[in-house]
């Protein structure tokens, strides 16, 4: 299966500045038929459920903020939020979804105010 | 609109069983696969078993293998987890959700269990 790790583990940003999680997996989830990364990245606050952020790596999901965005292909991507507002305080997730029907998170990364 | 419901968690001892269920409405539920992503408390996200649109292909995580098993009913748009031998380490918010994140990320509100004597 494949393996997702998150660096860092948590991190604490001031108000407006930026943050950014990186996300590796064990084996490229590029498919070269389509040249789609099978990435995605979630949000998720205390008591509910994982929120889609990102798709393919970089689409950004209907209604979100565009502070947010992903980057990467292949092996590496990350999530950066340009400027960090209040409502960011959660925890986020990538995922592949490579294999069909097989989903793989990393082990989350929080991120707070500083 | 677009609802994925779960219910049957609780409270149970080690060794025993319980059968969630996860009620999907407003998307085709046939046309895609339905997964159970568990979270244990304060931990990380773990998939726990997924079920193709027609049934035909089940994967487990290997600290479920043997001991869960997925199913679902296209003609009542229900997902089901029978989960049987349970564990303390099974304790977790249990969701369901749609597969294929890309056309449409639906995720239930999760559904408790509890695994204690």
């Amino acid at each position: 299966d494949i393996v997702m790790t998150q660096s860092p583990d948590s991190l604490a940003v001031s108000l407006g500045e930026r943050a950014t999680i990186n996300c590796k997996s064990s084996q490229s989830v590029l498919n070269s038929s389509n040249n789609k990364n099978y990435l995605t990245w979630y949000q998720q606050k205390p008591g509910q459920p994982p929120k889609l952020l990102i798709y393919w790596a970089s689409t950004r999901e209907s209604g979100v903020p565009d502070r947010f965005s992903g980057s990467g292909s292949g092996t590496d991507f990350t999530l950066t939020i340009s400027s960090l507002q209040a409502e960011d305080v959660a925890v986020y997730y990538c995922q592949q979804h490579y294999t069909l029907l097989k989903w793989t998170f990393g082990q989350g990364t929080k991120v707070e105010i500083k | 609109q677009v609802q994925l419901a779960e219910s049957g968690g609780g409270v149970v001892q080690p060794g025993r069983s319980l059968r969630l269920s996860c009620t999907a409405s407003g998307f085709t539920f046939s046309n895609y696969g339905m997964h159970w992503v568990r979270q244990a408390p304060g931990k990380g996200l773990e998939g726990a078993a997924v079920i193709a649109k027609d049934g035909s292909i089940e994967y487990y995580a290997d600290s479920v293998k043997g001991r869960f098993t997925i199913s679902r009913d296209n003609s009542k748009n229900t997902l089901y987890l029978q989960m049987n031998s349970l564990k303390p380490e099974d304790t977790a918010v249990y969701y369901c959700a749609k597969d294929k994140p890309y056309d449409g990320s639906f995720w239930g509100l999760g559904t408790m269990v509890t695994v204690s004597s």
